[in-house]
């Protein structure tokens, strides 16, 4: 079985700051391991994601993220971030086992950009 | 870019009615299709599994009379909530897949379903 604990359920951030969205999982096999965001009354759309090799991911938006298997941690991050970043943001595992998986999600963050 | 399309957007129907919800992947083949239910200011949870041309497998606790799913191609599948009652009342999101489990799911934008 596997899970994912996004420990802060809201995060505000002043407009042009860096933010840090914290994910943990856990899992008994490896994983792959995802963020989406989500805003209001709409799906989720993939920002980045870690399937294998370099740690760090780039995703869209300017935002990236780092796979520490130690930590079983993949947090997100962005360097400054704007109004339009405000928005609910997802962290998902998927195991490696293949096939037709869907993904665990964690409860989510509502990142909130202040001006 | 893959485009995952949801409809309707939104409806709203009498407690005791059946509504269905269509999701379409627009522009790849979608061998598998998940449903997923969200409450307000919760996360997804997965409802439902669905492959090309067999039976939807669901996750505990999901009455599968109650939601039923169709995959009738590679291209759609269709949620109906049956015997609707105001408890019914979420979002239901569904995704599409076309490769194995690291291919990234691509989202519908949703449903909001409300029973009165």
């Amino acid at each position: 079985a596997q899970s994912v604990t996004q420990l802060d359920s809201q995060v505000p951030v002043f407009e042009e700051a860096p933010v840090e969205l914290r994910c943990n999982y856990s899992s008994s096999v490896s994983v792959y391991l995802f963020w989406y965001v989500q805003y209001p009354n709409q799906g989720l759309q993939l920002l980045l994601k870690y399937l294998s090799g370099s740690t760090l991911v780039k995703g869209i938006n300017g935002f990236e993220a780092e796979f520490n298997k130690s930590q079983t941690s993949f947090h997100l991050r962005k360097p400054s971030v704007h109004i339009s970043d405000t928005a609910e943001y997802f962290c998902a595992v998927s195991d490696s086992g293949g096939g037709a998986d869907g993904l665990t999600f964690g409860k989510g963050t509502h990142l909130i950009i202040q001006p | 870019g893959a485009v995952v399309s949801q409809h309707p957007s939104w409806v709203i129907c009498k407690s005791g009615t059946s509504v269905k919800i269509e999701c379409r992947s627009l522009d790849f083949q979608a061998t598998t299709m998940f449903w997923y239910r969200q409450f307000p200011k919760q996360s997804l949870m997965l409802m439902a599994t669905s492959n090309e041309g067999s039976k939807a497998t669901y996750e505990q606790g999901v009455e599968k009379d109650k939601f039923l799913i169709n995959h009738a191609s590679l291209t759609l599948s269709t949620l109906t909530v049956t015997s609707a009652h105001p408890e019914d009342s979420s979002f239901y999101i569904c995704s599409a897949r076309s490769g194995t489990g690291y291919s990234p799911l691509h989202f519908g934008n949703g449903t909001r379903l409300t029973v009165t």
